[in-house]
């Protein structure tokens, strides 16, 4: 089945650090792959996304790339701020005809000034 | 502009009660979901609908049910409240195809006692 999995949090890093949060995926077919990012308080929102392999989906200073080869889609920033402070879920749309959206378990990052 | 709009934010329940958890979206998306968001299990898919009158059970759909009647509005019932049923609960809305981000409302906070 599809499945996601994610590093364990919490993340803690100081600003300016460089951030880098895992994320390895089980899917059959070729899904899409996103990052959302959920503030406290609020609901997710989409961060960035790739739909093909090789693709590189990126905003506000973050980058993921699509890696057929090793099914994972690493989230990575060269510069962390206090702001980036959130939860971060990496997610596959499943290729049925649903194309639910399944999401792993959320790591959460903590910037320190 | 709106967009998903979760009604309410807070609700403690009796185990036995029930009541209806309100979402609607003001972007004629077809698709709606709901899902439930539990510390360490990131989010678990509910119920989803693919446009009016259809719906299909995702991942945990016991103890739920939903309808879709109209294309804006999405609600989720609990017949009967049981303290498992504690969690935060999500609506999100998306345009067809499995490319297509989420858009998330800000959550429904639930306790059941």
């Amino acid at each position: 089945g599809n499945s996601v999995t994610q590093m364990e949090g919490p993340v803690t890093l100081s600003e300016e650090a460089f951030l880098t949060i895992n994320c390895t995926y089980t899917a059959t077919g070729y899904p899409s792959l996103f990052w959302y990012v959920q503030y406290p308080g609020e609901g997710l929102q989409l961060l960035l996304k790739a739909t093909k392999a090789d693709d590189k989906g990126s905003n506000k200073g973050f980058e993921a790339t699509y890696r057929k080869e090793t099914t994972s889609f690493h989230l990575e920033k060269g510069s962390v701020q206090v702001s980036d402070s959130a939860v971060y879920f990496c997610a596959l749309t499943s290729m049925d005809s649903s194309y639910k959206l399944i999401f792993g378990s959320g790591t959460r990052l903590l910037v320190r000034p | 502009n709106a967009g998903v709009t979760q009604t309410p934010k807070f609700q403690v329940l009796k185990t036995g009660q029930s009541m209806t958890l309100q979402c609607a979206q003001d972007m004629n998306h077809e698709y709606m979901s709901w899902y439930r968001q539990d510390p360490g299990m990131g989010l678990r898919l509910i119920h989803y609908s693919v446009g009016a009158g259809i719906t299909d059970q995702g991942e945990v759909p016991n103890g739920y049910n939903v309808s879709r009647s109209t294309t804006e509005d999405f609600p989720l019932r609990l017949l009967s409240a049981a303290p498992s049923q504690t969690s935060v609960y999500f609506c999100a809305s998306r345009v067809d195809g499995y490319n297509s981000p989420l858009h998330f409302g800000n959550g429904t906070r639930l306790t059941v006692t």
